[in-house]
């Protein structure tokens, strides 16, 4: 079965010091590979996304991400966070069901950029 | 360029109501999509497109219909409301390079839903 997980449901870091949001993911064949990003009260906005070449994938706002086959990895990082960076992410799968890719997005992880 | 629109932000029914969640995108975009949002849950597929006259269910179809009769248009339907039905409600939509993977979603802003 196709599936992604985030660990942990909240991350606490200070503003400066580097943040990671961990993903790790279970598909057959090469997996696509989505960070969202979810302010309040607003929609998902993409962030960034693997579909080959590089595992280190660089995103929008200063965001990168680190994609592990080996650890069936995909977590999301940053060198130094920033308050407005506080918002719920998601990691998102894709996998081929019926002829189409369907997403699957993993709980969802709130981080909190301390002043 | 609105992007995708959803209508309306917020609605209150009662058990047994029946209303329809509007969506449109204006980005000529053939994969459409209904996700609900619960707490602690993350976002679950309720319906899907692929192109006008396209439609398949997703993770959580039950209690839920929805058509496709133009490219913009994707609305979702509540039959009979039920309070498990509560939740916020996203629709998006990319293009078709989705189906290979590739095109990331556009999300609505949501429309949250209570059922009394």
């Amino acid at each position: 079965a196709q599936s992604v997980a985030q660990p942990e449901d909240q991350v606490n870091v200070a503003e400066g010091n580097p943040l990671t949001v961990k993903c790790t993911y279970s598909v057959s064949g090469n997996p696509y590979l989505f960070w969202y990003v979810q302010y309040p009260n607003r929609g998902l906005q993409f962030l960034l996304k693997y579909i080959t070449g590089d595992n280190l994938v660089k995103g929008s706002y200063g965001f990168e991400a680190e994609f592990n086959k080996s650890q069936t990895s995909f977590h999301l990082k940053k060198p130094s966070a920033l308050v407005s960076d506080s918002a719920l992410y998601f990691c998102a799968v894709s996998f081929l069901a019926g002829g189409s890719y369907i997403p699957t997005f993993g709980r969802g992880t709130s981080l909190i950029v301390h002043p | 360029n609105a992007g995708v629109t959803q209508t309306p932000k917020f609605q209150v029914l009662k058990t047994g109501q029946s209303m329809t969640l509007q969506c449109a995108q204006d980005m000529n975009h053939e994969y459409m999509s209904w996700y609900r949002q619960d707490p602690g849950m993350g976002l679950r597929l309720i319906h899907y497109s692929v192109g006008a006259g396209i439609t398949d269910q997703g993770e959580v179809p039950n209690g839920y219909n929805v058509s496709r009769s133009t490219t913009e248009d994707f609305p979702l339907r509540l039959l009979s409301a039920a309070p498990s039905q509560t939740s916020v409600y996203f629709c998006a939509s990319s293009y078709r390079d989705w189906v290979r993977g590739n095109s990331p979603l556009h999300f609505g802003n949501g429309t949250r839903l209570t059922v009394t």
